[in-house]
């Protein structure tokens, strides 16, 4: 155990579906980050909050919405998804994020969009 | 851009033999490298990390080398386990922005 604890472990949503993928750690972090893991990729990263503010988001589509409302919990807001965003969905948390200090990772979501 | 890579996609090794991963950056900027290990159906996992002013750490039973001249990372597995089958990823912190590499299989062969 890392210490991160993501909800659902899997996860089967249709494309007209609202879901919310949830994060949580308390281990004391103040930087959390969401992560997508397609097959044969590299990890890519999707957004990051740094003491609950927003500070970076890549470019992810508006049907990705994130969502942090203290520094232990963050959630992932999914809507009309598509079949391609199917894959393992990962947080992680770092002690902040300017810091070089390892990031730690929860077990994943595997999101199925059918 | 920035990229981080490794060079092959998957290393097959007897068990009780030493395995060594390698990984390639291209960010002269990066200060600080960390290798992860992803189980299947898990998430990475933390095994060593190194800043820039070493080239070298060990941890238990694991060895990070770093030569920033030739931006070159690797790991070092000493005899390895059916346990250490994984995926392995190397990951550099650069310009505040961690970026991965797409990982390495390793597969131990009993």
């Amino acid at each position: 155990e890392t210490g991160v604890t993501q909800t659902p472990r899997h996860l089967v949503m249709g494309m007209t579906n609202k879901k919310s993928l949830k994060c949580e750690q308390h281990l004391g972090h103040n930087a959390m980050y969401w992560y997508k893991q397609s097959a044969k990729k590299p990890l890519e990263l999707m957004f990051v909050y740094n003491f609950k503010e927003q500070t970076e988001n890549n470019s992810v589509p508006s049907r990705f919405s994130p969502e942090c409302p203290n520094s232990s919990h963050l959630f992932l807001h999914l809507h009309t998804l598509q079949p391609e965003d199917s894959a393992l969905y990962l947080c992680a948390s770092s002690q902040e994020r300017t810091l070089n200090t390892e990031a730690f990772f929860g077990q994943g979501t595997r999101l199925t969009v059918v | 851009g920035e990229s981080v890579g490794l060079h092959l996609p998957t290393l097959s090794v007897q068990e009780g033999d030493n395995s060594i991963i390698n990984c390639a950056y291209s960010n002269s900027a990066s200060d600080y490298f960390i290798w992860y290990k992803q189980e299947s159906g898990k998430g990475p996992q933390f095994i060593i990390d190194i800043r820039s002013n070493m080239d070298k750490r060990q941890g238990q039973r694991v060895t990070v080398l770093l030569n920033k001249t030739v931006k070159h990372l690797s790991l070092q597995i000493a005899a390895t386990q059916p346990g250490d089958s994984a995926v392995y990823f190397c990951a550099e912190r650069g310009n505040n922005r961690l970026a991965f590499g797409k990982g390495n299989q390793v597969v131990v062969i009993p």
